[in-house]
């Protein structure tokens, strides 16, 4: 079954500064996905990668704080910037992998990269 | 606006016990629903899902769930716990009224005693 690698797997970052998570997928995928799950709580969409334009944001997320690109049908990046400790949480990647179903997307996620922000 | 409520935040069982995880949703429209898994340190899986045909769906690793429409509610059991269930597991449901975007529980914490 299909990949997800995600990099950096977790790291400890300065107030202030920024960085930038890659997201591949070992086969083309239409759709990708950022989320953050925030410690001890569940997910929450941050935006949807469009292939070739710019991402679809959720209520809540911002272009200029989470930039995201996806050059190609395989590859995605997500920006954290000018990070806070409010920033620190899992950040995950996902793509339907497994298709839609009755509409829905059916997610294959990374393993997610654990942000702490000092 | 459909919802999902996971009504445990934590469930602790003992080994080889029968295992219950709670879900409730409501939804406006024929929802899909989705139990994922996530193990400490690693991705989220995907156990199994629910749209619209059989209402007793069984996943991996021995999980299954059933569809009560009159209850709203989509249960995950398990038969007999393995030290290896213990993770963090996510009720999830889609339908038109979300675009099918997902919405997610809370989640419950399976705490598996020796």
């Amino acid at each position: 079954s299909a990949v997800i690698s995600q990099k950096p797997s977790r790291d400890i970052c300065q107030r202030g500064t920024s960085l930038t998570i890659q997201c591949q997928v070992d086969s083309q995928v239409t759709m990708m996905f950022w989320y953050r799950q925030q410690p001890g709580q569940s997910l929450t969409l941050i935006a949807t990668a469009n292939q070739g334009s710019e991402a679809t944001y959720e209520s809540g997320f911002v272009i200029d704080k989470f930039p995201i690109s996806r050059p190609n049908l395989t590859f995605s990046t997500l920006t954290v910037s000018n990070m806070s400790p409010e920033d620190s949480s899992i950040y995950l990647c996902s793509a339907t992998i497994g298709g839609r179903v009755s509409g829905a997307n059916v997610l294959t996620f990374g393993a997610g990269s654990r942000l702490t922000v000092l | 606006a459909q919802s999902v409520t996971q009504l445990d935040s934590h469930v602790s069982v003992s080994e080889g016990t029968p295992v219950l995880l709670r879900c409730n949703y409501s939804s406006s429209y024929s929802p899909s629903l989705f139990w994922y898994v996530q193990h400490p340190n690693k991705g989220l899986q995907l156990l199994l899902k629910y749209t619209s045909a059989a209402t007793l769906v069984k996943g991996i690793n021995g999980f299954e769930a059933e569809f009560k429409k009159s209850e709203t509610s989509f249960h995950l059991t398990k038969p007999s716990a393995h030290m290896s269930d213990a993770a963090e597991y996510f009720c999830v449901v889609s339908d038109m009224d979300s675009n099918y975007q997902l919405i997610w529980g809370a989640g419950t914490k399976l705490i598996i005693k020796p």
